[in-house]
């Protein structure tokens, strides 16, 4: 049973370029959280995602962030026109839709490097 | 969901017990307490939660007061290996929406 998987594990764009980063949940997971961490700081909460539906995107810069979890295939965090101050650990976690007394599962995360 | 208290950092030596403090004073009556750690560059784990009694499981033991405004996460027999942030969380754990948000956290350094 494959845990929750992210990739690419590293990602280096040029200022302006848009980055994708994928997440695909554990199996039987519906609940997808995205979390970004700046170097040498906290997991910040981005945005929290059913399937085809944005529950909770407070935590997701107003401008050039979007994220999308479909019906088939993976989450997708996309950030557009990426600047150096995007550059940070990505990660995605996964939780089940009905048991909510285990916590979350988290991917290995992607590293978003801005040139 | 309530805030958390945690010290900035630990040592302990390897072998011994790690017994990592948390001050969570308003927590609500429906709110349960989460551990998690995040060694170096890796990804969140999940260690353990609970509601009011002590819990333990193959990694660690969850203490909670009786008052639950604190808990103690124990890890018996720290090894090199469990060197990492550890986080503790407050949230709802039944019906609706459960965000997580995390602190700072406890750095626990390991010492030989």
């Amino acid at each position: 049973n494959a845990g929750v998987m992210q990739n690419p594990r590293h990602l280096v764009r040029r200022r302006g370029q848009e980055a994708r980063l994928r997440c695909s949940p554990m199996k039987g997971h519906s609940h997808v959280y995205w979390y970004r961490q700046l170097p040498e700081e906290g997991l910040k909460f981005m945005v929290y995602l059913q399937k085809e539906n944005i529950i909770d995107e407070s935590g997701m810069p107003k401008e050039r962030f979007s994220a999308e979890f479909p019906k088939e295939g993976p989450s997708i965090l996309r950030i557009q026109q990426v600047v150096r101050g995007d550059s940070a650990a990505y990660f995605c976690a996964s939780s089940p839709q009905a048991d909510r007394n285990y916590g979350y599962t988290f991917g290995s995360g992607t590293r978003l490097t801005v040139v | 969901d309530a805030k958390t208290t945690q010290p900035p950092s630990m040592d302990c030596a390897e072998g011994r017990a790690a017994n990592l403090p948390c001050n969570h004073s308003t927590i609500s009556g429906n709110e349960y307490v989460y551990w998690y750690r995040q060694i170096h560059s890796q990804g969140p784990q999940y260690i353990i939660h609970g509601l009011k009694n002590n819990e333990t499981n193959e990694m660690a033991s969850l203490i909670i007061t009786e008052d639950r405004k604190s808990s103690t996460l124990i890890l018996p027999h720290a090894t090199l290996r469990d060197t990492a942030v550890y986080y503790c969380i407050v949230r709802v754990a039944t019906g609706g929406y459960q965000k997580v948000t995390f602190g700072t956290g406890t750095k626990l350094q390991v010492i030989p």
